[in-house]
């Protein structure tokens, strides 16, 4: 069954410094989210995006963080300057269409020291 | 606005018994609600959804869950746990009623299973 792939597993990064949270869709999907879990809390949308531009985001999305699909498999989060909050699970998602689940990729844990 | 609720962050069952996990959500839309599971190193999975329809839904692994309006409850069911069933469950429901993507997430309820 195809998948969604996320790279890497863990990144460990210093405060302030830049991150690029990679990820492979579903490779017939057509929108793509990041979500993101801070140890012990709930799972939070981050935004979503389709066709090219993004489509929702939430308050947790200010401008530190962008988005990015540049060919037509990956698909990155980036966080410009991080900060020691960004620590979390981030996960990646693929949807086929508008009405159908979503398939989740296994997540990236950052670490902000 | 939506918002979900999980009775419980940790439940502890016997394997052979039943499972109840429950999950409350406030919409002010129609709701589509969904269960995920999530094992130890992996992604979110997909359990079942009720979009319409059938109240009653019936998901993978033999868990089932029923939507009760009146009750503004989506608990998740499995007659007999098995060892294999441990794992952390998510209820969610959809921001905007239409949509299955963007979900908003109850805190989860972690299942132990002992033999």
């Amino acid at each position: 069954e195809p998948e969604v792939t996320q790279t890497p597993s863990h990144q460990v990064t210093q405060m302030g410094q830049e991150v690029i949270l990679r990820c492979v869709p579903i490779s017939n999907h057509l929108y793509f989210y990041w979500y993101r879990q801070i140890l012990g809390q709930k799972v939070e949308f981050l935004v979503s995006f389709y066709n090219n531009e993004i489509s929702e985001k939430s308050e947790i999305f200010d401008d530190q963080f962008s988005v990015e699909r540049p060919d037509g498999s990956n698909f990155t989060l980036k966080i410009r300057s991080t900060k020691l909050e960004d620590s979390a699970m981030y996960f990646c998602a693929s949807q086929g269409s508008y009405n159908s689940p979503l398939h989740f990729g296994n997540g990236t844990r950052l670490t902000v020291t | 606005a939506q918002s979900v609720t999980q009775l419980g962050s940790h439940v502890s069952v016997s394997e052979g018994a039943l499972v109840l996990l429950r999950c409350n959500y406030s919409s002010s839309v129609p709701p589509y609600l969904f269960w995920y599971v999530q094992y130890p190193n992996q992604g979110l999975q997909l359990l079942l959804k009720y979009t319409t329809g059938a109240t009653l839904v019936k998901g993978i692994n033999g868990f089932e869950a029923e939507f009760k309006k009146s009750e503004t409850s989506f608990h998740l069911t499995k007659p007999s746990a098995h060892m294999s069933d441990a794992a952390e469950y998510f209820c969610a429901v959809s921001v905007d009623g239409g949509s299955q993507g963007n979900l908003i997430f109850g805190k989860g309820t972690k299942l132990s299973v002992k033999p």
